[in-house]
């Protein structure tokens, strides 16, 4: 089964500083792949996915993520953080083989100090 | 337009009642899923509808859950005879016939079972 894993369940940076959410999943086929934001009592929203094309992907609210198949990785950078990015941020896939449901990272919670 | 509506946005039920959560998803989207999110287990399928074709349950952890869609619209989570470790908050997703992979999530139901 496929399964994501998600370094830190928690990540502490300073404003403006880089952010770097690790993701990494197991398949020898490559998924669909894609990072949910999570804002206190309220749904996921989508950030950005990955399906097929260039690896790099460019996302909502200045976040970016690369695809990188020889490492079987999918890491969310934003350049400089805000205090508004504080929230909790879900690595998700879809086996691009089987059906249309989101197997989700155990999530890494951003805080973003002042 | 209006994204996906869950409602009750809370529920507080005793062991052993029944409760229904209601999910509104965006109008057009053919696709409807239920995941449910807790503290122990993370985010997790439970139950997918595409048009008119038959659910796919995988996901549903026992026999006590079932869900429905009327009219290829609205949809209902029932949990039958609740135990305290159905405590979660339960979120309602849906997606376009053409973009199956870009789900929009609703604000979920928190259920407490005391």
């Amino acid at each position: 089964a496929q399964s994501v894993t998600q370094l830190g369940s928690h990540v502490s940076v300073s404003e403006g500083a880089l952010v770097l959410l690790r993701c990494n999943y197991s398949s020898s086929v490559p998924p669909y792949l894609f990072w949910y934001v999570q804002y206190p009592n309220q749904g996921l929203q989508l950030l950005l996915k990955y399906t097929t094309g260039a690896t790099l992907v460019k996302g909502i609210n200045g976040f970016e993520a690369e695809f990188k198949k020889s490492e079987t990785s999918f890491h969310l950078t934003k350049p400089s953080a805000h205090m508004s990015d504080a929230a909790e941020y879900f690595c998700a896939v879809i086996p691009n083989n089987a059906g249309n449901m989101l197997t989700f990272g155990g999530g890494t919670r951003l805080m973003v100090k002042p | 337009g209006a994204g996906v509506s869950q409602s009750p946005s809370n529920k507080v039920t005793e062991k052993g009642k029944d409760v229904e959560l209601r999910c509104d998803p965006i109008s057009g989207h053919t696709a409807l899923y239920w995941y449910r999110q807790s503290l122990g287990q993370g985010l997790e399928f439970l139950i997918y509808f595409q048009g008119n074709s038959a659910p796919d349950k995988s996901g549903l952890p026992s026999d006590r859950f079932s869900a429905e869609r009327t009219g290829g619209s609205v949809s209902t989570l029932t949990i039958q005879r609740t135990q305290q470790e159905d405590s979660a908050v339960y979120l309602c997703a849906s997606s376009r016939a053409r973009s199956l992979y870009e789900q929009y999530f609703g604000p979920g139901t928190r259920l407490t079972v005391t």
